[in-house]
């Protein structure tokens, strides 16, 4: 089944500075790579999505980048505030058929001011 | 935008307990459902999708008899864990798709479970 890897666990970076998380996924025919971001205790909120015939999408401060041939994909938040702290998760959609995602581990993500 | 509404939020029981987790889609039809399960500091892990009108389908390890998952209408899903024990324990979070292929899903509130 399909795998989702994301590194690194972990990003301490100062307010105004840019964070990058990198996810690779394990099947081809995965076509739609949305990107979470949970706070404590709560539910996992969408910011940004990217579908394959895309290279890239940018909301903001918010960028995701999407490699098919080498199978990975990233979120690049640039100006970071405080406000940003939270545990970002990518995640996978296996095919056109079906809604399943499959979530990467999660990065933790601290802006300190 | 699509709503997803997840109760109780929290939840203590004792052992050998039975617990039923809603999930209903408030302004759209859910043709799927997906519950997840999340343990302190990890990861999203999926437990099984439900189908409106079908048998859920239950990811490896997931044990059917223990989490009793019914999609009775296009906008309720319910989880129940059955003889909870506290390894049960855990934050358990639904989300809901209207099925168009492409669509985002929509996650509950999550439910936090306690098993004492």
């Amino acid at each position: 089944g399909e795998n989702v890897e994301q590194h690194p666990s972990t990003l301490s970076v100062q307010e105004g500075d840019s964070a990058v998380i990198k996810c690779t996924y394990s099947d081809s025919a995965s076509n739609y790579f949305p990107w979470y971001k949970q706070e404590l205790g709560k539910r996992p909120q969408l910011i940004i999505d990217i579908r394959s015939n895309v290279g890239e999408k940018k909301d903001q401060r918010i960028a995701v980048t999407l490699n098919k041939t080498a199978k990975h994909f990233s979120l690049h938040i640039t100006e970071t505030q405080p406000e940003d702290s939270a545990v970002y998760f990518c995640a996978a959609r296996l095919s056109y058929n079906t809604d399943k995602l499959i979530f990467g581990t999660g990065t933790r993500l601290q802006v300190f001011p | 935008g699509a709503v997803v509404s997840q109760h109780p939020s929290r939840v203590i029981c004792k052992s050998g307990t039975s617990v039923k987790i809603e999930c209903r889609s408030l302004d759209f039809q859910a043709t799927t459902m997906f519950w997840y399960r999340q343990f302190p500091k990890q990861s999203l892990m999926l437990m099984a999708t439900s189908n409106e009108g079908s048998k859920a389908t239950y990811e490896q390890g997931v044990e059917k008899d223990k989490f009793l998952i019914n999609h009775a209408s296009l906008t309720l899903s319910t989880l129940t864990v059955t003889s909870a024990h506290p390894e049960d324990s855990s934050f358990y979070i639904c989300s809901a798709s209207s099925g168009q292929g492409n669509s985002p899903l929509h996650f509950g509130n999550g439910t936090r479970l306690t098993v004492t």
